[in-house]
């Protein structure tokens, strides 16, 4: 069974920093892209970052560029997101995703995601 | 960067309608687009990919389709499980975008 487990979300003060963790299971984390995808409270569905399967490529959201960095530890099945000059707009759940691949190539199509992990930037 | 509009923002509906949810791209992604669903306080789910294909899993009762750079996300049957929030979603280019939401309510 594919799963997809955030952790790392909390409490921050603005300015601070946050990194955010994403445990795979069930699938062959090193074939697949994975993505970042952000919700704030009563708001709709905000595409943050995604990393391709070997790292080698990374796309970010304008408003987190040059503060946020995705990253990946294919030997340990895992998606970070470090998040840093955190700010009160940042507050938000923070679902990881897998995305979906075919005929050798991936697409940002978010084929399964977590429950999410909820950070909030407040003093 | 490409915008999608999704309308209607809400909608009201029986078990047993036929609904239908439409977003329209800013500007051409062919068949690069998505459709998930959200319950409250929980995450989305994956329904549709590339406009049309069922994601496994997903009931018959859901259909998606295009026409030029309008889609279309059809529900014929609703069930109660059925009302929640949709959302489509382009990946066509980046930065990857969502539409507002439709939050489909029982009438």
């Amino acid at each position: 069974e594919v799963q997809v487990v955030e952790s790392g979300g909390g409490l921050v003060q603005p300015g601070g920093s946050l990194r955010l963790s994403c445990a795979a299971s069930g699938f062959t984390f090193s074939n697949y892209c994975m993505s970042w995808v952000r919700q704030a409270p009563g708001k709709g569905l905000e595409w943050v970052a995604n990393i391709k399967e070997d790292g080698s490529e990374k796309y970010y959201v304008d408003s987190v560029k040059g503060r946020f960095t995705i990253s990946r530890d294919n030997a340990k099945n895992s998606l970070y997101l470090q998040m840093d000059s955190l700010r009160a707009e940042d507050t938000a759940v923070y679902y990881c995703a897998r995305l979906y691949y075919t005929s050798g190539s991936c697409y940002a199509f978010s084929e399964y995601w977590g429950q999410g992990t909820l950070v909030t930037v407040s003093s | 960067d490409i915008q999608m509009t999704q309308s209607p923002s809400s909608l009201s509906a029986s078990v047993g309608d036929r609904v239908t949810i439409t977003c329209r791209a800013s500007q051409g992604i062919s068949n690069w687009l998505a459709w998930y669903q959200q319950k409250p306080e929980k995450a989305p789910k994956s329904l549709i990919y590339a406009t049309s294909v069922l994601q496994s899993g997903v009931p018959s009762r859901f259909s998606g389709s295009r026409s030029g750079t309008d889609f279309t996300l059809t529900i014929s049957g609703l069930q109660p499980e059925d009302f929640a929030t949709y959302y489509c979603q382009q990946y066509k280019s980046y930065p990857i975008s969502f539409g507002q939401g439709t939050r489909l309510e029982i009438k």
